[in-house]
C-alpha cells in the first residue's frame, strides 16, 4: 500500500466551479501535512499547510481527519490559473512523502 | 520566489559518463534534499543533508552520491550514467526551525537528465 494515495484525475471543471480533492495516508505516526502545487514541467511549490482544526486561505480550504487518515483540499470559484497538479504531502519523521498528485484542468 | 538554483536545466549524455548536477541556495538553509521524479509519478527522496558534512540516503535506492562541504551547495554525482538514470532531479531546501517553517521545502527548477 502506498504511503500517500491520491486520485490522479484529471478533474475537468469549468471556471467558477467548486472542486474537492482527497488524499489518504497510511502511517498513523504522520506529524504534519501539506498541499503543494506543481505546474506542468515545473517544480512543486507549497500551497498550504493543513492543520488539525482545518484552515482556509482565500479560495482554498484544507481539512485533516486524523482518525480516518484523510486530508482534503477544496477549491472554490476555480480560475483558469488553478490548472495544475496538486500534491498531497505528509511528514512522518522529518522527511516529506509525496503523493502522485491530482491533476486539475479548469476550462473557460 | 525561492532562491534555489540548479544547473544544468537539461542534460543529454551517453552511457558510462560521469555527471554532476549542481544545486545552490542563497537562503542560508541548513537542510537540503534531492528528489527524483519520473513523468506523472511522485517525487522520491534520494538524498538529504541537515548541514555541512552531513548526508543521508533517502527512501529510494540510488546509485548517486552527494556531498555537503558548504551550506549553500549540495551537488549530486553519478559516477557512470545509465539509461535507467533518465529522470528529472529536483533539489530542495528548508530551514532548521521547528514547526511548519522548518518543514516547508523550497524547490529548484530541476534538471532533466536523458542518458542515451
Amino acid at each position: 500500500r502506498k504511503e500517500v494515495e491520491q486520485d490522479p484525475g484529471p478533474f475537468n471543471v469549468p471556471e467558477g466551479a467548486t472542486v474537492a480533492f482527497n488524499c489518504t495516508y497510511s502511517n498513523s505516526a504522520s506529524q504534519s501535512f501539506f498541499w503543494y502545487r506543481q505546474d506542468c514541467r515545473k517544480e512543486p511549490k507549497l500551497l498550504m499547510s493543513v492543520y488539525s482544526s482545518g484552515n482556509e486561505d482565500g479560495r482554498f480550504t484544507a481539512q485533516l481527519n486524523r482518525a480516518s487518515q484523510y486530508i482534503s483540499l477544496l477549491i472554490r470559484d476555480s480560475k483558469l490559473s488553478d490548472s495544475a497538479t496538486y500534491l498531497c504531502v505528509v511528514n512522518v519523521v522529518s522527511t516529506l512523502t509525496f503523493g502522485k498528485g491530482t491533476m486539475l484542468l479548469v476550462s473557460p | 520566489e525561492a532562491d534555489i538554483y540548479q544547473t544544468p536545466r537539461y542534460l543529454v549524455i551517453g552511457t558510462g559518463k560521469k555527471i554532476t548536477l549542481e544545486c545552490s541556495q542563497t537562503m542560508g538553509h541548513d537542510k537540503m534534499y534531492w528528489y527524483q521524479q519520473d513523468p506523472g509519478m511522485e517525487l522520491h527522496l534520494i538524498h538529504y543533508s541537515y548541514g555541512v558534512n552531513s548526508t543521508e540516503k533517502g527512501d529510494l535506492s540510488s546509485e548517486s552520491t552527494v556531498s555537503r562541504i558548504r551550506t549553500e551547495h549540495f551537488p549530486l554525482t553519478l559516477e557512470s550514467a545509465r539509461p535507467s538514470h533518465t529522470s528529472q532531479y529536483l533539489c530542495a531546501s528548508s530551514e532548521s526551525s521547528a514547526g511548519a517553517k522548518g518543514e516547508t521545502q523550497y524547490f529548484g527548477p530541476g534538471t532533466r537528465l536523458l542518458v542515451l
